[in-house]
């Protein structure tokens, strides 16, 4: 088992509102990433930090944001949830440098009314 | 389009029987992962296969990569019940950054 942790594991909230999908992981890993998954359907990178004080957008266009101030955690923030937000949000982190693998935490299923 | 296609994208068979999941690609990679989703939950990593590698294996899993093809299998060996699950190739291209395939969902009947 992975030791990165997502929170809430689900969440279902109303248009408008903010949200902040929280994500820590105590494995010491420079690089974290978060990914939106509909059901079925595969991985799209939306966001990803090579390290304190770094955040790049991924190959995904969101309306989320993210900052990495502590090296374990990562927190993805929608400031005004809709309902085209649905998804599952998957973060994950590994080790810096090339060749290395991701570890996931369990992601949050987010459903916006 | 994206950068990994997997095929075929729904596998049923039968407890003992071997499965074989291929992954295409359109880009140079620096090295292809397998992982593994079980329903409603993150993903655990299989299987890394390096772009001057030609087979690995793991315990019952065996991937292969043809370079030349842009292309992946998978083989899981002896299947069980267990191994329910989705499965997912990624390629890293670099930065470390993976781009994921639809998945193959893999339904192993006892």
């Amino acid at each position: 088992e992975a030791d990165i942790y997502q929170t809430p594991r689900y969440l279902v909230i109303g248009t408008g509102k903010k949200i902040t999908l929280e994500c820590s992981q105590t494995m010491g890993h420079d690089k974290m990433y978060w990914y939106q998954q509909d059901p079925g359907m595969e991985l799209h990178l939306i966001h990803y930090s090579y390290g304190v004080n770094s955040t790049e957008k991924g190959d995904l266009s969101s309306e989320s944001t993210v900052s990495r101030i502590r090296t374990e955690h990562f927190p993805l923030t929608l400031e005004s949830a809709r309902p085209s937000h649905t998804s599952q949000y998957l973060c994950a982190s590994s080790r810096a440098g090339g060749w290395k693998t991701q570890y996931f935490g369990p992601g949050t299923r987010l459903l916006v009314l | 389009s994206q950068q990994g296609e997997e095929d075929p994208q729904a596998l049923s068979i039968q407890e003992g029987e071997n499965a074989t999941m291929n992954c295409s690609y359109k880009t140079s990679i620096n090295n292809l992962q397998w992982y593994r989703q079980n329903s409603g939950r993150g993903l655990v990593h299989l299987i890394l296969i390096r772009s001057n590698e030609r087979e690995k294996h793991s315990g019952r899993l065996r991937v292969t990569l043809d370079t030349s093809k842009k292309s992946s299998s998978l083989l899981i060996t002896a299947s069980r019940a267990a191994d329910t699950a989705s499965y997912f190739c990624a390629t890293e291209t670099s930065g470390s950054r993976l781009t994921f395939g639809e998945g193959t969902q893999l339904t192993v009947n006892p």
